[in-house]
């Protein structure tokens, strides 16, 4: 049974670019959530995607913007890098309305 | 004041000791707890759910104080494999975002 998957790992833009994380939620959970995690900060909440559409938005601008496909996986989508959208993106499944969600290994983006 | 507070440390602590962290929350509307342990460069991983009444898993006991509004993680005997990042995280209700702390840094000495 495969976990949630991310890809690609790593990935290196410069200012100015627009970029695109995948995320695969593990089998049987329907809910995605993204996350942004900066150096030594914990992760903080993106927006969470349930029934393809954004069900709950963080306090991010609307360069991030995200896709849920039928089959439930998703896309992050972030405009207009700037050297501060360098981090750790993680992505987060769970199943329906329970509340535990499971970590992808995440995307490492690097701007320059 | 943040969300959600917790002590980055490090804890540097010799195997086999003991060791506690706390967590506090500002928000008294925060429904859900949970502990999550994340290793240098890769993913949170769930370490456990914490429940009113305290739950325990082996080595591991969480604790929730809803009148003082913290959670702790009580970690005994200490295994150098502890040695990681222990983050709190609490959701609000009628939420469906998980709010992280900053965590705590462990490193249990040989």
């Amino acid at each position: 049974d495969a976990g949630v998957t991310q890809s690609p790992t790593h990935l290196i833009k410069t200012r100015g670019q627009q970029v695109t994380l995948r995320c695969s939620p593990k089998s049987g959970h329907d809910t995605v959530s993204w996350y942004q995690q900066a150096l030594g900060q914990g992760p903080q909440f993106i927006f969470q995607y349930y029934e393809e559409e954004e069900r709950q938005r963080g306090n991010f601008p609307d360069r991030f913007s995200g896709h849920q496909f039928p089959n439930y996986s998703s896309e992050l989508n972030v405009n207009a890098l700037w050297l501060g959208d360098s981090a750790l993106y993680l992505c987060a499944s769970s199943p329906g309305a329970k509340n535990i969600q499971y970590f992808g290994a995440g995307t490492r983006l690097s701007v320059l | 004041r943040k969300e959600v507070e917790q002590d980055p440390g490090p804890f540097n602590v010799p195997e086999g000791a003991t060791v506690a962290f706390n967590c506090t929350y500002s928000n008294s509307a925060s429904q859900s707890f949970f502990w999550y342990r994340q290793d240098c460069r890769k993913e949170p991983k769930l370490l456990m759910s914490v429940y009113s009444s305290g739950n325990e898993d082996g080595r591991f006991t969480a604790q929730l104080n809803r009148a003082s509004q913290y959670i702790s993680l009580l970690i005994r005997d200490s295994k150098l494999s502890d040695s990681a990042t222990y983050l709190c995280v609490v959701k609000l209700a009628g939420t469906y975002k998980y709010i992280f702390g900053t965590g705590t840094r462990l490193k249990v000495l040989a």
